[in-house]
């Protein structure tokens, strides 16, 4: 059970737009944490993808867009290309009285139709 | 560019210590602003961070880990290292090094396999 949650699978055509949703609580997202999206391609590790909510690293399309508001955040991909299909990640801190983390989603498979 | 390389036993026997190392080149593991992380990832299943040591020595982790695991650094050869005690098959896991840079995790190791089976 993570503790930022994630849907297990989104998929679209080509072309298509599709949203990702990370909704997390009070304790992470809600108590104003960054979120950062990460995209793993089948048998390789993370990529960074979007840090600090909506900023994109060097080379990474403006196809993908992060956007973050109370106590859940977002991943957009427009202009959907077969090679997004991978596992999609969101990514930010917990604190709670068991103590302070790092946290993940669970993860969201992107399946281009 | 920074380069991570994850190196240690593939294969730990069950209530045995699982011991690994990174290997960072291309940068100095002492650099300020920047901590130093394991994370792992069962066969199928998500990520997990394990914990992370900070440029100045403080060490983070996971509170559901906490009780099993050390992260330790080693400047002269600038590497830094994890233990995870008393594994079972649970533990199995891809496990990475990354570095983090105050939030998001910028550079990832290629990862290694530890399977934990007697």
């Amino acid at each position: 059970q993570s503790v930022l949650t994630q849907p297990p699978s989104v998929s679209g055509a080509p072309g298509q737009r599709v949203t990702i949703s990370c909704t997390g609580s009070s304790s992470n997202i809600g108590a104003g944490y960054d979120v950062h999206w990460y995209q793993q391609l089948p048998g390789t590790a993370p990529k960074l993808l979007i840090y600090g909510n909506s900023n994109r690293p060097s080379g990474v399309p403006d196809r993908f867009s992060g956007s973050k508001s109370g106590t859940s955040a977002s991943l957009a991909i427009t202009g959907l290309q077969a090679e997004d299909e991978a596992d999609y990640y969101c990514q930010s801190y917990d604190s709670s009285l068991s103590g302070s983390s790092v946290v993940f989603g669970g993860g969201t498979k992107l399946t281009v139709l | 560019q920074l380069q991570l390389q994850e190196s240690g036993s593939g294969l730990v026997k069950p209530s045995q210590t699982l011991s690994l190392t990174c290997a960072v080149s291309g940068g100095s593991i002492s650099s300020g602003g920047y901590s130093w992380s394991w994370i792992r990832q069962p066969p199928g299943k998500g990520l997990e961070w394990i914990g992370y040591i900070y440029h100045s020595g403080s060490t983070y982790y996971n509170p559901s880990l906490k009780s099993r695991v050390t992260i330790s650094v080693d400047r002269s050869k600038n590497q830094f290292s994890l233990k995870l005690s008393s594994v079972t098959a649970a533990d199995t896991a891809v496990y990475y090094c990354a570095r983090e840079a105050e939030g998001p995790i910028d550079y990832w190791g290629q990862g290694t396999l530890v399977t934990v089976s007697s």
